[in-house]
C-alpha cells in the first residue's frame, strides 16, 4: 500500500529557508500516472494549496507563494521536496504532501509535518 | 476561482442527514471538483471527485452533485464518526480550496 511521510525540521527562524522532503513508499514516484502535490494548513485555519509536481519535474504553483516556494523530484531516492525561502509567522503551519490523481484530486495523504517558524 | 462553503458549521444529531454547500466564482469546466473529510488531528480524506464519483473505500452514505458552479455534499444517516471539517476542492493546474465545513454530531 502507497504510503507518504513528510520529514524536516520541525522549527525554522524568521527569514531562512524551510525544507521539506516527502518520502514515498509502497510504489514509485516515478509512476507516469500520478502527479504530487503539496499543501499546508496554518493552525486552526484551513487547507493552502502550495504547488504539484510531475516525475518529469514539470511544475505548478500557487501564484501568492511562486515566488518563494520550489519542488523538485528525485525519482531515485522516491522522494520530492519542498523549499520555501524568507519564511515568516504567517508560513507556520503543517505541511502535508499528497499523492494528485490527474483530474481527480488527492487521493492519498502523508500524516503532516508541523513547522513553526520563530526565534 | 473562489469557492465558498456554506454553512461555516452544522451541528445535528446521529441518524439525520446533512447537507453541505460549495459555490464557485465562476464556472468550472468539467465538474473538477472533490470533496474531503478531515477529522480533528488527522490528514484529509478524498470521499468525492469529479464532484460525484466515491473515493475507494467511501461508504455510499457520502454523495456529492452539482454542476457548474453550485455542488453538494450530501451524507445521510449521520455517525458521530463523521464529525470533522469538510472541505471542497477545485483541482485543475492551479488547485483552491474551499474555507471549510465544521460538522458536529452530538
Amino acid at each position: 500500500q502507497l504510503q507518504l511521510q513528510e520529514s524536516g525540521p520541525g522549527l525554522v527562524k524568521p527569514s531562512e529557508t524551510l525544507s521539506l522532503t516527502c518520502t514515498v513508499s509502497g510504489g514509485s514516484i516515478g509512476n507516469s500516472d500520478h502527479f504530487w502535490g503539496w499543501i499546508r494548513q496554518p493552525p486552526g485555519k484551513g487547507l493552502e494549496w502550495i504547488g504539484t509536481i510531475y516525475y518529469t519535474g514539470r511544475t505548478f504553483y500557487n501564484p501568492s507563494l511562486r515566488s518563494r516556494a520550489t519542488l523538485s523530484i528525485d525519482t531515485s531516492k522516491n522522494q520530492m521536496s519542498l523549499k520555501l525561502t524568507s519564511v515568516t509567522a504567517a508560513d507556520t503551519a503543517v505541511y502535508y504532501c499528497a499523492r494528485v490523481v490527474p483530474v481527480g484530486g488527492n487521493d492519498i495523504w502523508g500524516q503532516g509535518t508541523l513547522v513553526s517558524v520563530s526565534t | 476561482v473562489v469557492l465558498t462553503q456554506s454553512p461555516d458549521t452544522l451541528s445535528l444529531s446521529p441518524g439525520e442527514g446533512a447537507t453541505l454547500s460549495c459555490w464557485a466564482s465562476r464556472r468550472l469546466d468539467n465538474n473538477y471538483l472533490a470533496w474531503y473529510q478531515q477529522r480533528p488531528g488527522q490528514a484529509p480524506r478524498l470521499l468525492i471527485s469529479g464532484a460525484s464519483k466515491r473515493a475507494t473505500g467511501v461508504p455510499d452514505r457520502f454523495s456529492g452533485s452539482g454542476s457548474g458552479t453550485d455542488f453538494t455534499l450530501t451524507i445521510s444517516r449521520l455517525e458521530p464518526e463523521d464529525s470533522g471539517v469538510y472541505y471542497c476542492q477545485h483541482y485543475s493546474s492551479l488547485d483552491i480550496f474551499g474555507q471549510g465545513t465544521k460538522l458536529e454530531i452530538k
